[in-house]
């Protein structure tokens, strides 16, 4: 069966300093993959999507980039975070019509 | 611009009572919706979708209504459950199974015993 693995799981980060959070799927091969996020009364935003290695699509522009170097990782990054890049971070992938979402990062910037 | 509204950020229901979640759409293109739960530090899950051709799914305590006229769906959960408690994301789509879903901003129910 298909799994998707988070990590880490929280994370507390300074103001300006860099960001990596990856995200790895089992049991599948060239999934698309999506990044959202989930930000105070801002719902489920998608952030970045990608069908394939090397191949991304960004839905909003912001302060935040995304690598797919691998078919079964997608990494979202940023090299100076804002206090405003807060948020719940989800991972998903599509199945039969719908999104399956790994369990998210908790990224607290201060 | 929000294609998706939850216009409710909260609903409190007492348990074994209905709880009604109600999402609107703008985007008449949207043919496919689903409803995810979502605990606090966990991913949404999903738990149950409608398709535009039909106007009512049932899947035990939750069924989902559509009425395409008034680009409208709601969720009823009978009966409640204080471990429904929790934030309830309506969803849409349109076109093919791999198109992105947009999402609401999120309803938290809160079923108290």
């Amino acid at each position: 069966s298909q799994t998707i693995h988070q990590w880490p799981a929280t994370l507390v980060q300074p103001v300006g300093s860099p960001l990596s959070l990856e995200c790895t799927v089992e049991g599948t091969s060239n999934p698309n993959l999506y990044w959202y996020r989930q930000a105070a009364g801002r719902g489920l935003q998608l952030l970045f999507y990608s069908v394939g290695i090397g191949q991304i699509s960004s839905e909003v522009p912001q302060n935040l980039s995304a690598s797919r170097p691998q078919d079964r990782q997608f990494i979202l990054s940023s090299k100076k975070l804002l206090l405003s890049d807060s948020g719940f971070y989800l991972c998903a992938l599509p199945r039969g019509g719908k999104a399956f979402f790994g369990q998210g990062t908790r990224l607290t910037v201060v | 611009d929000q294609q998706v509204k939850q216009n409710s950020p909260s609903l409190s229901v007492q348990e074994g009572r209905i709880s009604i979640l109600n999402c609107d759409y703008t985007n008449s293109m949207f043919d496919y919706f689903l409803w995810y739960k979502k605990y606090p530090a966990e991913g949404p899950t999903f738990l149950i979708s409608i398709s535009s051709i039909k106007d009512k799914n049932e899947d035990g305590r939750f069924t989902v209504f559509l009425n395409k006229s008034a680009k409208h769906l709601s969720l009823h959960i009978v009966p409640s459950q204080p471990g429904d408690s929790a934030v309830y994301f309506c969803a849409a789509r349109e076109g093919s199974g791999y198109s992105t879903l947009t999402f609401g901003k999120g309803t938290m129910l809160l079923v108290s015993p």
